[in-house]
């Protein structure tokens, strides 16, 4: 799996959006971008992910740029609770669509009132 | 729904106990990881059970490590002769058939004294 590099930490007010970068320059064509995060204490929680298009669920937006070589994922109004630490991960998802998960360091953001 | 359980949530040990570490998936999930993740780390996979299939053990550490899954339900992670080094935080994710999302339990912290 490629690898990412991501900023070691990142602040943010409540209320405000939160947009987390991610490279993956070396991401190849079949590979996804997949986001998870890891309140403090708990276990991961998946995010979102996306391979070219722009994604948008009820957490987070995806942004992956054309040549897919970086990606952002957007929380559009950050509350305390999405202070985490969050995890960019690109992968190939077999045939079989199982496949293990590998973490970096990740972002860690912390939401201030 | 209930999400992934894993019991005990916490586990003080001496070295050179065995421990069993417990985890319950979300029903109908038929795919169960194993994750071990260090304090200030990122995840370690350990073993995969995929429905019927062999499992992937192939990120088991050594032979005191062995993991079991009945069926598509419960799973049991041992560790016989435990060490100092084993202490981390265990995690178990489940995800559905060709379902690319792993949800993850709460994990189980495992202190080897």
């Amino acid at each position: 799996d490629a690898k990412t590099t991501q900023p070691t930490s990142m602040d943010c007010a409540e209320g405000r959006a939160a947009n987390l970068p991610c490279n993956h320059s070396t991401i190849s064509g079949n590979e996804y971008v997949y986001w998870y995060r890891q309140i403090h204490s708990q276990g991961p929680q998946y995010i979102i992910h996306g391979l070219k298009n722009n994604e948008t669920n009820e957490m987070a937006s995806l942004i992956i740029t054309e040549d897919r070589k970086s990606s952002t994922l957007i929380l559009p109004h950050a509350t305390l609770r999405d202070t985490a630490v969050y995890y960019c991960i690109v992968r190939v998802v077999p045939p079989s669509g199982y496949s293990t998960l590998t973490f970096g360091k990740g972002t860690m953001l912390l939401v201030s009132p | 729904g209930a999400g992934v359980s894993q019991s005990p949530s916490n586990k003080v040990t001496e070295k050179g106990k065995d421990v069993e570490l417990r985890c319950d998936p979300i029903s109908g999930h038929t795919a169960l990881y194993w994750y071990r993740q260090r304090l200030g780390q990122g995840l370690e996979f350990l073993i995969y059970f995929q429905g019927n299939s062999a499992p992937d053990k192939s990120g088991l550490p050594s032979d005191r490590f062995s993991a079991e899954r009945t069926g598509e339900s419960v799973s049991t992670l041992t560790i016989q002769r435990t060490q100092q080094e084993d202490s981390a935080v265990y995690l178990c994710a489940s995800s559905r058939e060709r379902d690319y999302e792993q949800y993850f339990g709460p994990g189980t912290r495992l202190t080897v004294t």
